[in-house]
């Protein structure tokens, strides 16, 4: 069965600061991984997707992804934090065992970036 | 282009009751999936459709359906309300080219609130 972790459930950074947002995941295949962002009372905000090539994945906002196969890790990065950075930020696998488009959820880690 | 779209964004029930909640896709989109967002059971997929068929279910009770129109729009229904159900429920959508490659991208959410 395809799961995700994310170990942490608080990271804190100060602005300006790099962050680091920890992933592994455990898959039966190749792994298919997205990283979401949730705001307050909004819904998931996709960030960035590791489907196949360069081990560094590019995202929005400044946001990057480093995919670690041998790690079984997919650790979401950002060279400078910003206050307005700070959000709930959630680790999916996608199980396509399934043959479908379900999108299996890690806990979540709340991000506070503090001024 | 618009993003999902989700009707209507707060609801109050009483248990034993019923609800319907919509969603829109992206205009293109033609996957629509369904997830239940809480503070203790996280983000757990409920149902997925393509082309006005369930591709796909998660474990919950028979008392959530769901279906999707010839426009690719989906409802959600809940009946016999229960306290647990109070939620938030997303709706996200996909263009269903590729599962490997497609992006999820989420409504804002409804919030279920059951007393």
């Amino acid at each position: 069965a395809q799961s995700v972790a994310q170990p942490e459930d608080q990271v804190n950074v100060a602005e300006g600061n790099p962050l680091t947002v920890k992933c592994t995941y455990s898959v039966s295949g190749n792994p298919y991984l997205f990283w979401y962002v949730q705001y307050p009372n909004r819904g998931l905000q996709f960030l960035l997707k590791y489907i196949t090539g360069d081990n560094l994945v590019k995202g929005s906002y400044g946001f990057e992804a480093e995919f670690n196969k041998s790690q079984t890790s997919f650790h979401l990065k950002k060279p400078s934090a910003l206050v307005s950075d700070s959000a709930l930020y959630f680790c999916a696998v996608r199980d396509v065992e399934d043959s479908s488009y379900k999108l299996i959820f890690g806990s979540g880690t709340r991000l506070l970036v503090r001024p | 282009k618009a993003g999902v779209t989700q009707t209507p964004r707060y609801l109050i029930k009483t248990r034993g009751q019923q609800v319907t909640l919509s969603c829109s896709p992206i205009s293109g989109h033609r996957s629509v999936s369904w997830y239940q967002q809480t503070p203790g059971q996280g983000l757990q997929f409920l149902f997925e459709y393509f082309s006005e068929t369930q591709r796909n279910k998660g474990n919950f009770p028979g008392r959530f359906s769901g279906r999707q129109f010839s426009n690719s729009r989906s409802e959600m229904n809940v009946s016999t309300l229960e306290l647990g159900d109070s939620a938030l429920y997303l709706c996200a959508s996909s263009l269903a080219f590729s599962i490997v490659e497609d992006t999820q991208y989420f409504g804002p959410g409804t919030r279920l609130t059951v007393l």
